[in-house]
């Protein structure tokens, strides 16, 4: 089982280039959230979807944009990069409303920004 | 809003000994209460979860806490560690949001088996 898929593993951008982060998950789950993970601060949402065509903003917004085309697909967009967005990025899923069902999280992205 | 403190950023233990990996949390509602590990340069899997029912929530790898709504607390426990067990522990709350809900994640600790 595949489960959640995130792509590409590493990244090196420099200031002020643009990427995306992609997620993908095959489970049928309709949440599907984006965190980071910085040293000494534990894992902060960025941005959350409940389901195609919903999302909402977490804790750390700014800087970062998602859509949700697809049940299966939540892209992580960085429109200008900046350096403080050094960090590793996970992309996470669950079922909606489904308060006993855990998040699934995938390998992460691991992404530089001189 | 729910917060998660864990109380521990590092805890260094030899083999075999038992650990506990503390965690408190605040809120005013209803929570759901989850220990995550992450293994290096792995994702995070849960290893149990608090939902409601018995206090004592046991979960994979011989771990298990202890849910105490008095003292706001999960505690995260192994009566003996092995070194395979080295990895940053991180406590979860989540709580229900009018746009679905929203898991919040304590600063992790990161646990350390030696010989």
């Amino acid at each position: 089982n595949a489960g959640v898929t995130q792509t590409p593993k590493f990244q090196v951008l420099k200031t002020g280039q643009s990427m995306t982060l992609q997620c993908a998950q095959d489970m049928n789950h309709e949440y599907m959230s984006w965190y980071r993970q910085d040293p000494g601060m534990g894992l902060r949402l960025i941005h959350y979807s409940v389901g195609a065509g919903i999302t909402d903003q977490g804790e750390v917004p700014n800087g970062y944009n998602v859509s949700r085309s697809t049940t299966e697909d939540f892209p992580l967009r960085l429109l200008s990069a900046a350096p403080s967005q050094t960090s590793v990025y996970f992309c996470a899923s669950s079922q909606r409303g489904r308060y006993n069902s855990p998040l699934h999280f995938g390998n992460g992205t691991r992404l530089t920004v001189t | 809003a729910q917060s998660v403190t864990q109380l521990d950023s590092q805890v260094p233990v030899f083999e075999e000994a038992p650990v506990e990996l503390r965690c408190n949390y605040s809120s005013s509602v209803s929570v759901y209460l989850f220990w995550y590990v992450q293994y290096p340069n792995q994702g995070l899997q849960l290893l149990l979860k608090y939902l409601s029912g018995s206090t004592l929530v046991k979960g994979i790898n011989g771990f298990e806490a202890e849910f105490n709504k008095s003292q706001t607390s999960f505690h995260l426990r192994k009566p003996s560690v092995h070194i395979s067990d080295t990895a940053e522990y991180f406590c979860a709350v989540s709580a229900v949001s009018n746009s679905g809900y929203a898991l919040n994640f304590g600063k992790g600790t990161s646990l350390l088996v030696t010989p």
